[in-house]
């Protein structure tokens, strides 16, 4: 069975701190994603990886970085936190093929104040 | 972009079938249909993928018509615990991961 990990459940900062959320997947899967999902919003794509240390970016990259130094690891960093970054984020893997598959991990709701 | 349209809530019983269609005219030639289930404070967990025609597995059926404009996700006989929010995806992973777009997905509600 594919794991997908995250980091936090919950998470609680403040605004202008610097946030790290970790996804770790152990399939050896070649593709990572982080979503951020919103109420009425569905799930909207941040960015989204395809190979160590490549990184794409989504629908709203806007305020966010990430970073892919190995395989299992996808890093999501909001530089500065702001309150309209509250949400909860999802990380999924996917392995690269046509009828690519996601799994998704829990999520981690941050709350920035 | 092939966007997607679902009905926002359904609501069912303990025990009926409930299908859930979903509209997208602007499928193109490469896409697949992918359906995802969502229970509160997790992931969403795959379900379902076709391309035409009908496919089934243990958990649900996929019925796709030849047009492939539709799709409908029908769930027999279901339960309570099949209370969540189901997304319909369109898209092709090698035209791009943004064109896999979740939309607002239906919450179904199944009751006593």
């Amino acid at each position: 069975d594919v794991k997908v990990t995250q980091s936090s459940r919950y998470l609680v900062k403040r605004t202008g701190e610097k946030v790290f959320l970790e996804c770790v997947q152990d399939m050896d899967h070649e593709n990572m994603f982080w979503y951020r999902q919103d109420p009425g919003l569905g799930l909207r794509l941040i960015y989204f990886s395809y190979d160590v240390k490549m990184k794409e970016k989504g629908d709203i990259p806007e305020g966010y970085s990430v970073s892919r130094e190995k395989k299992e690891r996808f890093s999501l960093i909001l530089e500065s936190a702001s309150t309209n970054q509250t949400s909860m984020y999802l990380c999924a893997s996917s392995l690269m093929k046509v009828q690519e598959t996601q799994y998704f991990g829990p999520g981690t709701r941050l709350l920035v104040l | 972009l092939a966007k997607t349209t679902q009905p926002i809530s359904m609501d069912s019983y303990e025990g009926q079938e409930v299908n859930i269609t979903c509209s997208h005219n602007n499928i193109a030639t490469n896409d697949y249909i992918t359906w995802y289930q969502q229970f509160p404070s997790q992931g969403p967990r795959f379900i379902i993928q076709g391309y035409k025609t009908k496919v089934t597995n243990e958990v649900a059926s996929l019925f796709i018509p030849a047009d492939r404009k539709s799709s409908t996700l029908s769930l027999p006989r279901v339960s309570l615990s099949d209370t969540a929010v189901y997304y319909c995806l369109v898209g092709d992973a090698w035209g791009g991961y943004n064109k896999l777009i979740f939309g607002a997905g239906t919450r179904l509600a199944v009751h006593p």
